[in-house]
């Protein structure tokens, strides 16, 4: 079975400064990977995914993450958080499951950002 | 840009009460599918359509049925609600192929009394 694990629950960045947040998954095959984004009262936004290919993938917003098998790490990286990026991101591992996509999603990491 | 349409946006329901949550997408997809949030266990689904005429359980379907009305249509039934259903609930489509990402509704939040 597929699962994800976000360590952290909240992380406090202040604007300007650089985020990493962390996912972690298991998955015995070459997953599907999907990060999201939640603002409050909102629903989730594809921020970025990734399936094949570069390891190093590009999402919007200026976000990026990379695909580390080794680690079976996905993690959610940019290099200078803005306040309007205060929100709730959730790490995703696709796969076939019986004939539709199984999405499994981690608990969250709440950002703060502070000026 | 509708994308994926949920109504009502807000209810509060009273124990043994009955509703359905309505969702509506205008992308074409083939699948579409029900969460719920709760805090700090991010989405769970409850009930899935891969394709237009099917739905299959999710991980948590006791409580709620769903009827997949069309393609563009997939709504969720409490028929007795209970207060372990106050949630926020999301439904989402994607299309059939693995690699593409499903998108969600801006959600229903729903209050049982």
């Amino acid at each position: 079975a597929q699962s994800v694990t976000q360590p952290d629950i909240h992380i406090t960045v202040s604007e300007g400064a650089s985020l990493e947040l962390r996912c972690n998954y298991s998955y015995g095959a070459t997953p599907y990977l999907f990060w999201y984004v939640q603002s409050p009262g909102q629903g989730l936004q594809l921020l970025l995914k990734y399936f094949s290919g570069d390891t190093l993938v590009q999402g919007i917003k200026g976000f990026e993450a990379e695909f580390k098998r080794s680690q079976s790490s996905f993690n959610l990286r940019k290099p200078s958080v803005h306040w309007s990026d205060a929100a709730e991101y959730f790490c995703a591992v696709g796969a076939e499951s019986g004939g539709y996509q199984k999405v499994t999603f981690g608990t969250g990491t709440k950002l703060q950002v502070i000026p | 840009n509708a994308g994926v349409t949920q109504t009502p946006k807000f209810q509060v329901l009273k124990t043994g009460q009955s509703m359905t949550l309505q969702c509506a997408q205008d992308m074409n997809h083939n699948s579409m599918y029900w969460y719920r949030q709760d805090p700090g266990m991010g989405l769970r689904l409850i009930y899935y359509s891969a394709s237009e005429g099917t739905t299959d359980k999710g991980e948590v379907p006791n409580g709620y049925n769903v009827s997949r009305l069309n393609k563009r249509e997939f709504s969720l039934r409490l028929e007795s609600a209970a207060p372990s259903q106050t949630s926020v609930y999301f439904c989402a489509s994607s299309e059939r192929r693995l690699n593409q990402p499903q998108h969600f509704g801006d959600g229903t939040r729903l209050s049982i009394l």
